[in-house]
């Protein structure tokens, strides 16, 4: 079974502290994802990555920045957090021309 | 703008008869389309893909259908069981980036199945 899985499942931060969201996938796979959901507007994509130390911005990257120094491993980072930030993020992972798998995600509340 | 469209944010439908699940897309590049659904404090799980050279695939009790001219994919669940209850992202790609992870996805609908 294809794993991905998220560092936290809940996570509570103040405005302006660095915020770190770690996701793993244990399937080899190339591309790696972070997805925000919000009530009423989906899964937005933040950025993805489509090999070892390569990102590029999705469709809402402002205020994020991402890291993909191991194939497995893809770090989403909030520089500052802010309180429009509060939001479910999903990492997922896919190979090729498959449908990602996505992780649990975890609730992050910025107060 | 949003390029994937699910209008009805919500389906109730008893236990045994069909959902049907709506999704409309803008962009004619896309020619890949999944289905995902996703309980409460979980990620979404894969549900069921077509890809624009057909317009119907099946798997189970879930049929996905799609009508290009219209710009329009259905996702049909039958018979419908409580256990369904969940919301439902559509999604969209463009095969030819090479990159299908990389989705689009409509706002979701939840449905709920009555016993």
């Amino acid at each position: 079974d294809v794993k991905v899985t998220q560092s936290s499942r809940y996570l509570v931060k103040r405005t302006g502290e660095k915020v770190f969201l770690e996701c793993v996938q244990d399937m080899d796979h190339e591309n790696m994802f972070w997805y925000r959901q919000d009530p009423g507007l989906g899964l937005r994509l933040i950025y993805f990555s489509y090999d070892v130390k390569m990102k590029e911005k999705g469709d809402i990257p402002e205020g994020y920045s991402v890291s993909r120094e191991k194939k497995e491993r893809f770090s989403l980072i909030l520089e500052s957090a802010s309180t429009n930030q509060t939001s479910m993020y999903l990492c997922a992972s896919s190979y090729r021309d498959r449908g990602p798998f996505f992780g649990p995600g975890t609730r992050l509340t910025v107060l | 703008d949003q390029q994937v469209k699910q209008n009805s944010p919500s389906l109730s439908v008893q236990e045994g008869r069909i959902s049907i699940l709506n999704c409309d897309y803008t962009n004619s590049m896309f020619d890949y389309f999944l289905w995902y659904k996703k309980y409460p404090a979980e990620g979404p799980t894969f549900l069921i893909s077509i890809s624009s050279i057909k317009d119907k695939n099946e798997d189970g009790r879930f049929t996905v259908f799609l009508n290009k001219s219209a710009k329009h994919l259905s996702l049909h669940i039958v018979p419908s069981q409580p256990g369904d209850s969940a919301v439902y992202f559509c999604a969209a790609s463009t095969w030819n980036s090479g990159n299908t992870g990389k989705l689009i996805f409509g706002q979701g609908t939840t449905l709920q199945v009555k016993p």
